[in-house]
């Protein structure tokens, strides 16, 4: 019952912009979009998360259309470390997570 | 600062057995959230904490799964009897009232 799609699977040379794309067209004004990512054997690790600017941290960039309806995380340099599987999530700002099934991105040497 | 600290790391039980699960948050988050993790699939969410009250519970086997948080600290996640599908990791996680949520490493819960 997430509220987002993202592709299964997307692959990433080494170096190269990692671009990981959701939709969530039924966004309501009040919800944030959220990513996280989880390498193998441990918990969800907190990204970045945005209301309607793009925002920036040390780790990534997050896109927002401007009918918020989509968005788009930006790894700039993936490395093979970034190998892991990208949840996007909506949620109003302390309501219940729910996470979708990801997009599991391959970063290849 | 100190992570979301969970107990035990693995656990191994046969069915009908009975486990549990604890969970210390983040010192000073008011929301605690259990999750599921069944391979392959994304954590599914099975209960919300505000501080000792529970927010969102609907997705939790009531029949079998039961969890409390006394003091609004430290919660511990029971199942009574285990079945063979409740293998899974079970992920605790903690935020403050507003803000991103942090997770702890899991247990691994196998049921044979």
């Amino acid at each position: 019952d997430a509220k987002t799609t993202q592709p299964t699977s997307m692959d990433c040379a080494e170096g190269r912009a990692a671009n990981l794309p959701c939709n969530h067209s039924t966004i309501s004004g009040n919800e944030y979009v959220y990513w996280y990512r989880q390498i193998h054997s441990q918990g969800p690790q907190y990204i970045i998360h945005g209301l309607k600017n793009n925002e920036t941290n040390e780790m990534a960039s997050l896109i927002i259309t401007e009918d918020r309806k989509s968005s788009t995380l930006i790894l700039p340099h993936a490395t093979l470390r970034d190998t892991a599987v990208y949840y996007c999530i909506v949620r109003e700002n302390n309501n219940d997570m729910r996470f979708g099934a990801g997009t599991r991105l391959t970063v290849k040497p | 600062e100190a992570g979301v600290a969970q107990s035990p790391r693995y656990k191994i039980i046969e069915k009908r057995q009975s486990v549990a699960f604890w969970c210390n948050p983040i010192s000073g988050h008011a929301t605690l959230y259990w999750y599921q993790q069944i391979l392959g699939q994304g954590p599914k969410l099975l209960i919300q904490f505000q501080n000792n009250g529970v927010v969102d519970d609907s997705q939790l086997p009531k029949d079998r799964f039961s969890a409390e948080r006394l003091k609004g600290v430290d919660s511990t996640l029971k199942i009574q009897p285990a079945k063979l599908e409740d293998s899974a990791v079970y992920l605790c996680a903690s935020s403050l009232e507003q803000g991103e949520a942090f997770f702890g490493q899991g247990t691994r819960l196998t049921v044979v």
